[in-house]
């Protein structure tokens, strides 16, 4: 069965530091990995996906993804936080084997302070 | 925005009640999902439709029922309602029928209370 954790439910960073939001998952097969960013009110809105090739995928809004199969982790960075980066930020993943089931972590929320 | 749209934004009923969702997907998309978002279960995938069949089915109680109609919008039904299910409903839709291949575009989402 898959699986998703994200370690740390809330991060905080000051604005123009780097973002760093961890994802670590586990397939039995090849994943396709995904964020997913949250503003309040709002549905998800997609920011990267990976499923295969380049293993440095470059998203929406200046984010980035790594993935390391090693390590089973696909991170989320972005050099500079801006405010409007305050959000909550989902990993997810799934695989050919999963029957279209998209499995989420438990979310991030980070906060941006001035 | 995602195109994907769901109506109604809220809705307040009480506890043994029946309440139905609707979800209409972007332009051009057969896939269909629904996910139910609380505190306690985080973002959990009830079921999926594509070109109005059932091609996946998740965490979703027998209670609750969905299905999808020629014009491609989704209703999801729910019956005999608890305090428990009380929560966020998203729907989202894809081209495709592999999440893997087509990512998925969400709704804003249903806001259930019952009380």
């Amino acid at each position: 069965a898959q699986s998703v954790t994200q370690l740390g439910s809330h991060v905080s960073v000051s604005e123009g530091a780097l973002v760093l939001l961890r994802c670590n998952y586990s397939s039995s097969v090849p994943p396709y990995l995904f964020w997913y960013v949250q503003y309040p009110n709002q549905g998800l809105q997609l920011l990267l996906k990976y499923t295969t090739g380049a293993t440095l995928v470059k998203g929406i809004n200046g984010f980035e993804a790594e993935f390391k199969k090693s390590e089973t982790s696909f991170h989320l960075t972005k050099p500079s936080a801006h405010m409007s980066d305050a959000a909550e930020y989902f990993c997810a993943v799934t695989d050919n084997n999963a029957g279209n089931m998209l499995t989420f972590g438990g979310g991030t929320r980070l906060m941006v302070k001035p | 925005d995602s195109g994907v749209t769901q109506t109604p934004k809220h809705l307040i009923t009480a506890t043994g009640q029946r309440v139905t969702l609707r979800c209409s997907p972007r332009s051009g998309d057969l896939s269909v999902y629904w996910y139910q978002q609380s505190l306690d279960q985080g973002l959990q995938f009830l079921i999926q439709y594509y070109n109005g069949e059932e091609r996946a089915k998740g965490n979703i109680l027998e209670r609750f029922s969905a299905q999808q109609f020629p014009d491609l919008h989704s209703e999801l039904n729910l019956s005999s309602l608890e305090l428990g299910d009380s929560a966020l409903y998203f729907c989202a839709s894809s081209v495709a029928g592999s999440t893997g291949n087509s990512p998925l575009h969400f709704g804003n989402g249903t806001r259930l209370t019952v009380t």
